[in-house]
């Protein structure tokens, strides 16, 4: 299985400021095909999971763009230009390269 | 807008079977190309896909539960089902099924959930 490794675990931001979120794989996601089987997802508190980036960095529907997503291989990076409150949660990269999909540990993003 | 919603046994015995239902309303199971998916997550862990059906392409499994796992779906009724066997206490989670959107072929992403429906594996 590939192995999704995310840091940092915590990450307290004040609003209004930039944050970014680090994943790395085991093996590299980029398909043959030339993009990154790599997606970025929210899970706001008592909430389930939305999808926010795929391809590494196509936002999706209805998603601001404040948050953007670079990277390539096994090195990835969620960014968000300015936080805000709504933000909060626990934030996953997974790989949808190759069965089974996989999911990183998660980075927790809380305001100070 | 497609709303996906679990159902099930909030409690299942060890060595039982546990099944769960995902009612999807707002759009055909059985029209485009999805991947109906299910989720897991145990307490304080990260995210398990289980596996996915596809109307053409079959069903997927994760190894790691594919002696004991099975997803169908039911078009009568608009729903697709996870059956997970011989459950142990490390089945307990909250599962979570989910439809995957095929944006840009072969890949999809997991563009609606379900709220999630805790299952707790005890006797």
């Amino acid at each position: 299985d590939i192995v999704m490794t995310q840091s940092p675990l915590s990450l307290p931001v004040n609003p209004g400021e930039p944050a970014s979120i680090s994943c790395k794989s085991s093996q590299t996601l980029l398909h043959s095909d030339g993009r990154n089987y790599l997606q970025w997802y929210l899970q706001r508190p008592g909430q389930s999971p939305q999808v926010l980036l795929h391809l590494g960095s196509i936002r999706a529907s209805g998603v601001p763009d404040r948050f953007s997503g670079s990277g390539s291989g096994t090195e990835f990076t969620l960014r968000i230009s300015r936080v805000e409150p709504e933000d909060v949660g626990i934030y996953y990269c997974m790989q949808n390269l190759q069965a089974p999909l996989t999911f990183g540990g998660g980075t927790k993003m809380e305001i100070k | 807008q497609v709303q996906l919603q679990e159902s099930g046994p909030g409690l299942v015995k060890p060595s039982q079977t546990l099944s769960l239902t995902c009612t999807v309303s707002g759009g055909s199971i059985s029209s485009g190309s999805y991947y109906w998916s299910w989720i897991r997550q145990p307490a304080g862990e990260r995210l398990e896909w289980i596996g996915r059906i596809h109307t053409t392409r079959g069903t997927k499994y994760n190894p790691s539960l594919r002696s004991r796992v099975t997803i169908s779906t039911d078009t009568s009724k608009n729903l697709f089902s996870l059956t997970l066997t011989s459950v142990t206490a490390a089945d307990t989670a909250v599962y979570y099924c989910a439809r995957g959107i095929e944006w840009s072929p072969p890949t999809y992403h997991l563009d609606s959930w379900g709220q999630g429906t805790p299952v707790t594996v005890s006797s």
